[in-house]
């Protein structure tokens, strides 16, 4: 089992940047996919943003493409998601997650929040 | 984009209850690409079911998933108090990953 904890999250204004971290507790080597959901409030799971078990390919949801932008340094055990043009429907907890690829996401992060409000 | 489709929006149950979730698929999808997911208030989402049928690790065996083609079910069979809250199903799919809207089961 791994631990994933998230961080960077913070209160941005419209148009700005923040980048997420999401450090796992072990090595990502026997390496899986990773990948970002969100959720805003008071609303249900969105999926954001996949990466594969290299860094070699990844996936955005419409919503965020060309805006968000996935990574991960494995040498670190740390997942990453820069966030830029935020918009107020950015607002939302962001978790990471493990993905079982490609079906499912078998472990999740506790989310960090990201505001965007002038 | 596959549309998953959740009901009830709210199931009012008394512990002890059987509940019975739905999901339906906008469109055919493999049940290897079906899952679903507990996630009680200030939580973060935990995985129950993948395959549409099988049990994630640690999941008691009151919870049971079912389906195929485009109708999916998630089955309590006796509701402990610690099964009260939002359930969501989830599918994979093009290079895509989509949830449903979720739905919450509450205390009668």
């Amino acid at each position: 089992e791994v631990q994933l904890l998230e961080s960077g999250g913070g209160f941005v204004q419209p148009g700005g940047s923040l980048r997420l971290s999401c450090s796992a507790s072990r090595s990502t080597s026997g390496r899986h996919a990773m990948a970002w959901v969100r959720q805003a409030p008071g609303k249900g799971l969105e999926w954001v943003s996949t990466i594969d078990y290299n860094g070699g390919r990844t996936y955005y949801a419409e919503s965020v493409k060309g805006r968000f932008t996935i990574t991960r340094d494995d040498a670190k055990n740390t997942l990453y998601l820069q966030l830029n043009s935020l918009r107020a429907e950015d607002t939302a907890v962001y978790y990471c997650a493990q993905v079982s690829w490609p079906t499912h996401f078998d472990f999740w992060g506790q989310g960090t929040h990201v505001a965007v409000s002038s | 984009e596959i549309v998953l489709a959740q009901s009830p929006g709210t199931l009012s149950l008394s512990p002890g209850e059987r509940a019975t979730l739905s999901c339906r698929a906008s469109q055919s999808i493999t049940s290897t690409y079906l899952a679903w997911y507990q996630q009680k208030v200030g939580q973060a989402p935990r995985l129950l079911i993948y395959g549409a049928s099988k049990r994630a690790t640690g999941i008691p065996d009151r919870f049971t998933g079912s389906g195929s083609g485009t109708d999916f079910t998630l089955t309590i069979s006796r509701l402990d108090p610690e099964d009260f809250a939002v359930y969501y199903c989830q599918q994979y799919g093009s290079s895509l990953w989509t949830f449903g809207q979720g739905t919450k089961v509450e205390i009668k």
